[in-house]
């Protein structure tokens, strides 16, 4: 069974441009997790999405946002990019979610906003 | 939110067991206990999960007192692959459903020849 698969794996942006990140999770999933990773706060939830609907939000402003399609495919967009988010975005997937399920992370994509 | 603390590094060499020990005092009844470990530049990859006492897989233990404050993953006879950060994560079960992983700052475990 294929794993998640994250494209691009790296991207260069330039200040207060946007970005899409796309996510495939692993066939028969859906829940799609996104997170961010960066050296100064480590890994932080985004927010998760199942049967494409927000189901759950970080703490992140509005800037970062994201949608799941019927396939169970996740994209994330960052608009008005800052320095601040230079990191490696992460998508998770499992079954339906729950706190027993286990979520499995894609390789990531590193984005570097100059 | 249950909170997660380990120890920031630990050393080891290789063929030793290692346990690394992550205090979650505040744990709600219906949290389960996951541990992820996580090379550089790749997403983190699920250990091992258990709610008390002992589990064990192919990879690892995991031991879980009755108070259920603490947890400790056991990684025996370790190789230098072993060698990535390890979190030990709570499971938020959320009003709406779903789950939200709350990542501590892990444990950098190091093993050496």
């Amino acid at each position: 069974k294929a794993g998640v698969t994250q494209t691009p794996r790296y991207l260069i942006k330039t200040r207060g441009q946007q970005v899409t990140l796309s996510c495939s999770p692993i066939s028969g999933h859906r829940s799609v997790s996104w997170y961010q990773q960066t050296p100064g706060q480590g890994l932080q939830f985004l927010f998760e999405y199942f049967s494409e609907t927000q189901r759950n939000k970080g703490n992140f402003p509005g800037r970062f946002s994201g949608r799941q399609f019927s396939n169970s495919r996740s994209e994330m967009n960052v608009s008005t990019l800052e320095l601040g988010d230079s990191a490696l975005y992460l998508c998770a997937s499992s079954l339906s979610g729950s706190s027993t399920d286990t979520q499995y992370f894609g390789p990531g994509t590193r984005l570097t906003v100059l | 939110l249950a909170k997660t603390t380990q120890p920031i590094s630990m050393d080891s060499y290789e063929g030793q067991e290692v346990n690394i020990t992550c205090s979650h005092n505040n744990i709600a009844t219906n949290d389960y206990i996951t541990w992820y470990q996580q090379f550089p530049s790749q997403g983190p990859r699920f250990i091992i999960q258990g709610y008390k006492t002992k589990v064990t897989n192919e990879v690892a233990s995991l031991f879980i007192p009755a108070d259920r404050k603490s947890s400790t993953l056991s990684l025996p006879r370790v190789s230098l692959s072993d060698t990535a950060v390890y979190y030990c994560l709570v499971g938020s079960i959320l009003t709406g459903g779903g789950n939200k992983l709350t990542f501590g700052t892990g444990t950098q475990l190091k093993v050496e020849l």
